[in-house]
């Protein structure tokens, strides 16, 4: 499985801000992914994001607060605007990897809003 | 809308096996069980899939019934590290491959 890591790991934002958080991977993959996993929750899926493609977001998620950025076959970008303390959460991005269809995550990047 | 149900809490003692069960009554004949886990401040962790087959894989076995309507997943020898929270997802083509995570069952694994 290719390598893929987040940055940053972790940030403490002020509200009205926007954050960039990148994803970056070793080797080429075709399916990007976006969660947010809120305090104490599960993990909700944000957007899917293909290169060549706009994302394609979740019910509850819009492009104007998670604009996602896709501009290769390794990497991409999600910022979080006008950041509010509800905005506080773990955002972590994975890919579609491996012959069987699994999925790979980061670490994710752990997001306080003040 | 959730497609699996899972207990959300278990308990294990280390070196006994431990076995996480899943409903997943609504599966369709395309869809996949999939089995992640997610330890405290870490991305999921893929641990093993299957369609009907029983699976066995270096991490753990799953056993799917013959109606495919429920699984259980095995760790055969719990460790301390094996502490989190597992999530029995299905997921297939149709779905895009994006997993839905439900609310998973937290594994406490004792000395």
């Amino acid at each position: 499985s290719a390598v893929i890591s987040q940055k940053p790991s972790r940030d403490i934002c002020q509200r009205g801000t926007s954050l960039t958080i990148q994803c970056q991977v070793d080797s080429q993959v075709t399916m990007m992914f976006w969660y947010r996993q809120q305090p104490g929750q599960s993990l909700t899926l944000i957007a899917t994001a293909n290169q060549g493609s706009e994302a394609t977001y979740e019910s509850g998620f819009v492009i104007d607060k998670f604009p996602i950025s896709r501009p290769n076959l390794t990497f991409s970008t999600l910022t979080v605007s006008n950041m509010s303390p509800e905005d506080s959460s773990i955002y972590l991005c994975s890919y579609l990897g491996g012959s069987q269809e699994k999925l790979f995550f980061g670490s994710g990047t752990q997001l306080s809003v003040l | 809308d959730a497609k699996t149900t899972q207990p959300p809490s278990m308990d294990c003692a280390e070196g006994r096996a431990a076995n996480l069960p899943c409903n997943h009554s609504t599966i369709s004949g395309n869809e996949y069980v999939y089995w992640y886990r997610q330890i405290h401040s870490q991305g999921p962790q893929y641990i093993i899939h299957g369609l009907k087959n029983n699976e066995t894989n270096e991490m753990a076995s799953l056993i799917i019934t013959e109606d495919r309507k429920s699984s259980t997943l095995i760790l055969p020898h719990a460790t301390l590290r094996d502490t989190a929270v597992y999530y029995c997802i299905v997921n297939g083509p149709n779905s895009g491959y994006a997993l839905n995570f439900g609310k998973g069952t937290s594994l406490l694994v004792t000395p």
